[in-house]
This record gives structure tokens, C-alpha cells and sequence, in this order.
């Protein structure tokens, strides 16, 4: 069971806006920045947002990241074929243990 | 190019032992933090270990406490992962990835991974 919460599929057709959300608590997204990674089938995943709503350069605008107390979401707009991947939110967590906490990720189907 | 490539996976038996590499170029490596995480098959992502530029400081995941030990050598701009005790729950794609240099905790880039199989 994974620290942060996401949804387990997320669908959508050609040219919609879909958003997936990761929802975690204080000691994580509610105190350390958030990111999120695309996964293409049978590739390593590849940084999409950073520092909560940070595009690294190269990545369209069509993705665009957010975050309100301790939850986040990933936007995408115009949706396109090539979006279909696993999607995974991450943040530090400050708890006892420590480490970089995942979401389960969430696999997006472009209908 | 930055570039991470990963190295050292395989068929390993329970109990046994497995040293990860990943040499990294492109970038001046020992200002970076680098991060393993690793993927069993059909599962997601769960982070393992970490540890500073100048590999004075490291995290590791309590799952791999006691077992798995994170280091590096920057002369060699290459970063370990040596793994004992291995256990079948351990079977996983590890994949090492950077951070920046302040210490926040995101990846770019990641390595294309190596397949790490505990089995008898």
C-alpha cells in the first residue's frame, strides 16, 4: 500500500482534459514539494512536473501540476494518444522512517 | 547528453549477494544527490536509497535497512548499489536517477533500469 493515494486508472478521449489527483498528508505533500513521472509501457519513467507545478524543459504545456494543502493533481490538456502511460505523483516524507514516498500510479487510457 | 546507465543485475539465489552500477556522464556527477528506486514486475515505483554529492550523507528505505548499501565514487562518476541478504520480494527493476544539487527530491534523468531476479 502505497503513502500517497492515486487514483488506479484514469481514461479519457482524443483532445479532452483529464486530471489525476495523489492525495497524501502533512508529513509529505502537506510539507515538501510534489512531482510527477510518465511512464510509457516498457520504458524508465521520465520527470513531467517538478516542484509542484515546474515544467522541466521539453515538456509541453499541455501538462501543468498543482497543489492545495496535502493533495496535488496532474493536469492534461488536449489530450493525445501518446499521453496513454502510467502516471506517479512523488514527495519526501518527513516521517519517522523518512524517504521519497510514491503514489501507486495511475495508468491513463486514451480512448 | 546527461546519461545514466545502469549495470550489475541479474539471476541471483535467496540469501545472496548483487552489486548495481550506474555510470553517469554528461554532468559534473559529484554535485548531484542520486537516488535508486526500483520496480517489481507489474507494480509501481518505491524508492530505496540516496545519498549526497559528496557521499557524506545517505537514506535508505526501511524495507532494505541493514541489507542494502548506497555509495559512490566520484571519481569514477559512478554510483553503487550493493545488495545482500537478497530476498524474492527484492525481484525488481532498479533504476538510479539524479536530484539536484539542494537536496529536493525529484528525478531527472533516470537510467533505463536493470533487472534484478532473486529466485532458487
Amino acid at each position: 500500500q502505497s503513502v500517497l493515494t492515486q487514483p488506479p486508472s484514469a481514461s479519457g478521449t482524443p483532445g479532452q482534459r483529464v486530471t489525476i489527483s495523489c492525495s497524501g498528508s502533512s508529513s509529505n505533500i502537506g510539507s515538501n514539494t510534489l512531482s510527477w513521472y510518465q511512464q510509457l509501457p516498457g520504458t524508465a519513467p521520465k520527470l513531467l512536473i517538478y516542484n509542484n507545478n515546474q515544467r522541466p524543459s521539453g515538456v509541453p504545456d499541455r501538462f501543468s501540476g498543482s497543489k492545495s494543502g496535502t493533495s496535488a493533481s496532474l493536469a492534461i490538456s488536449g489530450l493525445q494518444s501518446e499521453d496513454e502511460a502510467d502516471y506517479y505523483c512523488a514527495a519526501w516524507d518527513d516521517s519517522l522512517s523518512g524517504g521519497v514516498a510514491f503514489g501507486g500510479g495511475t495508468k491513463l487510457t486514451v480512448l | 547528453e546527461v546519461q545514466l546507465v545502469e549495470s550489475g543485475g541479474g539471476l541471483v539465489q535467496p540469501g545472496g549477494s548483487l552489486r548495481l552500477s550506474c555510470a553517469a556522464s554528461g554532468f559534473t556527477f559529484s554535485n548531484y544527490w542520486m537516488h535508486w528506486v526500483r520496480q517489481a514486475p507489474g507494480k509501481g515505483l518505491v524508492w530505496v536509497s540516496r545519498m549526497n554529492g559528496d557521499g557524506t550523507t545517505t537514506n535508505h528505505a526501511d524495507s532494505v535497512k541493514g541489507r542494502f548499501t548506497i555509495s559512490r565514487d566520484n571519481a569514477k562518476n559512478t554510483l553503487y548499489l550493493q545488495m545482500n541478504s537478497l530476498r524474492a520480494e527484492d525481484t525488481a527493476v532498479y533504476y538510479c536517477a539524479r536530484a539536484p544539487p539542494s537536496g529536493y527530491n525529484w528525478f531527472d534523468p533516470w537510467g533505463q533500469g536493470t533487472l534484478v531476479t532473486v529466485s532458487s
